[in-house]
């Protein structure tokens, strides 16, 4: 997963609190993404970025935002954290728009715990 | 509602005998189809793909088929070796780069 780091790895959170995931490639990479992954559930993706300053939601945005003022690093915050939002988390980078699927590289993970 | 799903949440096979991991769409918009591994604690990482104009992709002891007619694609391991142990996941290219995942397939390789 050489490339793409998340931090921090692992964090426990009392429910209400707020937090920020960053997520920094080295690749020059264009799109950026945050997944989360929760059993049986495989990966959801939360929000996308296709470029520096631009963000979309995925399929499961609520409850998180996300900034992409710089290229490299890509940010997803949680507001007021929930026991359902205890997952984890993988942020990945692609180059281009229709690369084919094995140019994009994932972090080692974020594990999130509510409380 | 699951747009790529794999329905077998694990799999047990013996060392040196095939694995067929499954894996069932129902978008027939997706244009192009992967398959990541990931191990306990790691990222997924990039196993196989096959674009939706084939209908096999063969990489080592990998190999992919799609039956777009089924709206099913398919992972062969053979030999399975014990480091193949690991969680398979199946996915789709929908548009701008926006893979759907499947819920994953936890493969086991019994020595």
């Amino acid at each position: 997963n050489a490339g793409v780091t998340q931090t921090p790895k692992f964090r426990v959170l009392k429910t209400g609190q707020s937090m920020t995931l960053l997520c920094a490639q080295d690749m020059n990479h264009e799109y950026m993404y945050w997944y989360r992954q929760d059993p049986g559930m495989g990966l959801r993706l939360i929000h996308y970025s296709v470029g520096e300053g631009t963000t979309a939601k995925g399929e499961v945005p609520d409850g998180y935002n996300v900034s992409r003022l710089k290229k490299q690093n890509f940010l997803l915050g949680l507001e007021s954290a929930a026991p359902s939002q205890t997952s984890v988390y993988f942020c990945a980078s692609s180059l281009d728009r229709r690369s084919s699927g094995n140019t994009i590289y994932f972090g080692e993970g974020s594990w999130l715990t509510v409380v | 509602d699951q747009q790529v799903k794999q329905n077998s949440p694990s799999l047990s096979v013996q060392e040196g005998r095939i694995s067929i991991l499954n894996c069932d769409y129902t978008n027939s918009m997706f244009d192009y189809f992967l398959w990541y591994k990931k191990y306990p604690a790691e990222g997924p990482t990039f196993l196989i793909s096959i674009s939706s104009i084939k209908d096999k992709n063969e990489d080592g002891r990998f190999t992919v088929f799609l039956n777009k007619s089924a709206k099913h694609l398919s992972l062969h391991i053979v030999p399975s070796q014990p480091g193949d142990s690991a969680v398979y996941f199946c996915a789709a290219i929908q548009g701008a780069q926006k893979l759907v995942f499947g819920q994953g397939t936890r493969l086991t390789i019994n020595p």
